[in-house]
């Protein structure tokens, strides 16, 4: 069974510094992996996706890397900004049907 | 485009009671939907996976009878929560696949239930 894990749960940092933010999965046979975003009370908002055979994915001031083998992603943002600030959940698809198996969730907050 | 809305986003019902929850996908058509249940500071839960025409698969541990799951067309399913009670208090978000992109999901805005 997939286990998805995400350190820390929670993170704060000044306006301004990049971060990490960390996923773990336990099964590596999977089919892509996703990053959200979700608001307190709110739906999640996709932030990138990465297939199996990619290794990273950008979009604006987020890159977002995966190392299959080793059971890992990372998203990187660039310059945190206060509007950063919410819940960050990692997800992924494994093979064989379309589930997401969803990580713990890291609560950022950007300090202006 | 890939926008996912619910119905009604809060409700607040009395213990006993039976809530419908919409869940629409407006600019595609949905090949499956997803039902998922969120408790506080909690990650997301799947309740269960629908198929449109077909019954819903549930997960582990749902009760099917307690949680009605339609899929009636393929821009729209619904959860009725049945005969309510305060431990079905909960955030409960939908979602939706295209079946353009494998494990590609749209999220709908999620739906507060308050059970008094």
């Amino acid at each position: 069974k997939q286990e998805v894990t995400q350190i820390p749960a929670a993170l704060s940092v000044p306006e301004g510094e990049n971060l990490v933010l960390n996923c773990s999965f336990t099964d590596s046979a999977i089919y892509n992996l996703q990053w959200f975003r979700q608001d307190p009370g709110k739906g999640l908002t996709s932030l990138l996706l990465i297939q199996s055979s990619q290794r990273e994915q950008t979009s604006g001031r987020l890159n977002a890397s995966l190392d299959k083998s080793s059971g890992r992603s990372t998203l990187y943002i660039a310059a945190s900004q206060p509007g950063d600030s919410a819940t960050y959940l990692c997800a992924v698809a494994n093979f064989g049907n379309e589930k997401l198996t969803f990580g713990t969730g890291t609560r950022l907050t950007i300090i202006p | 485009g890939a926008v996912v809305s619910q119905h009604p986003s809060r409700v607040i019902c009395k213990s006993g009671t039976s809530v419908k929850i919409e869940c629409r996908s407006l600019d595609f058509q949905a090949t499956t939907m997803f039902w998922y249940r969120q408790f506080p500071k909690q990650s997301l839960m799947l309740m269960a996976t629908s198929n449109e025409g077909s019954k819903a698969t549930y997960e582990q541990g749902v009760e099917k009878d307690k949680f009605l799951i339609n899929h009636a067309s393929l821009t729209l399913s619904t959860l009725t929560v049945t005969s309510a009670h305060p431990e079905d208090s909960s955030f409960y978000i939908c979602s939706a696949s295209s079946g353009r992109l494998y494990g590609e999901q749209f999220f709908g805005p999620g739906t507060r239930l308050t059970v008094l």
